[in-house]
């Protein structure tokens, strides 16, 4: 089966630009996850949906960040404006649901801001 | 509150050797518990899972973890490590919560195989 698929791999932004990424999950899977991974650290959750809907999206700085999940399926994940603290790797994961199963994950994105 | 403690930042090893990666948790209700390998530039893959049953839990690449209730841990073995293991290594716990569950990664152990 595919698997997660991201793009673009790879941004390079300038601070206060904007930024868009885009996820596309394993067919079938309801949950969908968008990570922010710092170097040197693990991944730290920034919104998960369940099909349409936000289940948890409480350390998503909601100022900047924003995210959809259209028709259950594809998501974006938006910034703007940009600070070079946004500076990390996206992942995109996605799930059947529930806590018991494991999470599948995109190749991320390298998000620099300079 | 539920967190995950990886009690080692990098764990160098050479080659054929075994390993140990120390994974601790706190929870107040009961976990599932998960171990991901990160590859260089690649995202995360599962290497193994606790949900039920049998402590000793067996995975991919010859990796296996055991789940201790009583000292909340989950820590990852492999008898004989490969040059090909180098790579971050990241704990999971997965708990039921208010409002749904929660999964909470450790902040990762670079293992490191030298030859």
């Amino acid at each position: 089966e595919a698997g997660v698929a991201q793009s673009p791999r790879y941004k390079i932004i300038e601070k206060r630009q904007s930024v868009a990424f885009w996820c596309n999950p394993i067919s079938g899977h309801a949950t969908l996850y968008w990570y922010q991974q710092i170097l040197g650290q693990g991944p730290k959750l920034l919104i998960q949906f369940q099909n349409n809907g936000v289940v948890d999206d409480s350390q998503l700085p909601k100022d900047r960040f924003s995210a959809e999940r259209l028709k259950g399926v594809d998501s974006t994940l938006k910034i703007q404006p940009a600070k070079l603290e946004d500076s990390a790797v996206y992942l995109c994961a996605s799930s059947l649901g529930g806590r018991r199963y494991e999470q599948y994950f995109g190749p991320g994105t390298r998000l620099t801001v300079t | 509150a539920q967190s995950v403690t990886q009690l080692d930042s990098q764990v160098p090893v050479f080659e054929e050797a075994p390993v140990e990666l120390r994974c601790n948790y706190s929870s107040s209700v009961s976990v599932y518990l998960f171990w991901y390998v990160q590859y260089p530039n690649q995202g995360l893959q599962l290497l193994l899972k606790y949900l039920s049953g049998s402590t000793l839990v067996k995975g991919i690449n010859g990796f296996e973890a055991e789940f201790n209730k009583s000292q909340t841990s989950f820590h990852l073995r492999k008898p004989s490590v490969h040059i090909s293991d180098t790579a971050e290594y990241f704990c999971a716990v997965s708990d039921e919560g208010t409002g749904g569950f929660k999964t909470i990664f450790g902040a990762g152990t670079r293992l490191f195989v030298k030859a």
